[in-house]
């Protein structure tokens, strides 16, 4: 199946910092998504790209999706402290599983208060 | 609102022992989803279902098995759990098998031993 490629595995910044991560294919995407996982919760959707080129905002989070629909970047600005967990990049597979979400396997954050 | 409410929140369970995970969403979302989380896994697809009636298997669909008897409900059963089911995990919904705004529930730790 389609794999999702997420840099970096884990970041430790300190509050105040930016953070920028992002996620790559193999294969064309047509929607991109970021969710957000709380330590003991499941994961929350954050933002949701659909098209080529968008650049979409949520508060301090900002997403791209990128040009060539391969690849998409999030980026946090002014950290704080729970701004912290599993960042998940996904987007719908293909094949046996009917376009269904595949997730990457995370970016960890942890902000130093 | 409760949104999706997974049972038990965690759980022993001895190796050829069989159980079932509950997940009921009040949403009245069509599609519902079944993932496992483990370290450096991410989240991967078991089981899915579009609609009530209808069961689909997602990325890793090997020991388990489900049912979607109506909208509501959606359980993932082990029927001779193995160690290597050991893992978190997550129901989700939709509102539909296009939407890829999933709402997750809190997850389910099982441990088999």
């Amino acid at each position: 199946g389609q794999q999702l490629n997420q840099s970096p595995q884990s970041m430790f910044i300190q509050e105040g910092e930016d953070v920028s991560m992002n996620c790559t294919s193999s294969s064309i995407f047509n929607t991109w998504l970021w969710y957000k996982q709380d330590p003991g919760e499941g994961p929350v959707l954050l933002i949701a790209l659909y098209k080529a080129g968008e650049l979409t905002s949520n508060g301090r989070l900002t997403a791209q999706f990128g040009i060539t629909r391969k690849d998409s970047f999030l980026n946090i600005s002014a950290s704080i402290p729970s701004d912290v967990g599993i960042y998940f990049c996904a987007g719908p597979g293909s094949g046996g599983s009917n376009y269904k979400l595949t997730f990457g396997k995370g970016t960890l954050l942890t902000v130093n208060p | 609102t409760a949104g999706i409410t997974q049972a038990p929140t965690s759980q022993i369970l001895a190796a050829g022992r069989s159980m079932t995970l509950r997940c009921t969403q009040d949403m009245r979302h069509n599609a519902m989803y079944w993932y496992r989380q483990d370290l450096g896994l991410g989240l991967r697809l078991i089981h899915y279902s579009n609609t009530a009636g209808t069961t689909g298997k997602g990325e890793v669909p090997d020991g388990y098995s489900v049912s979607r008897a109506n909208t509501d409900d959606f359980p993932l059963t082990l029927a001779s759990a193995v160690p290597s089911q050991t893992s978190v995990y997550f129901c989700a919904s939709s509102v539909d098998s296009d939407n890829y705004g999933y709402t997750f529930g809190s997850g389910t730790r099982l441990t088999v031993v």
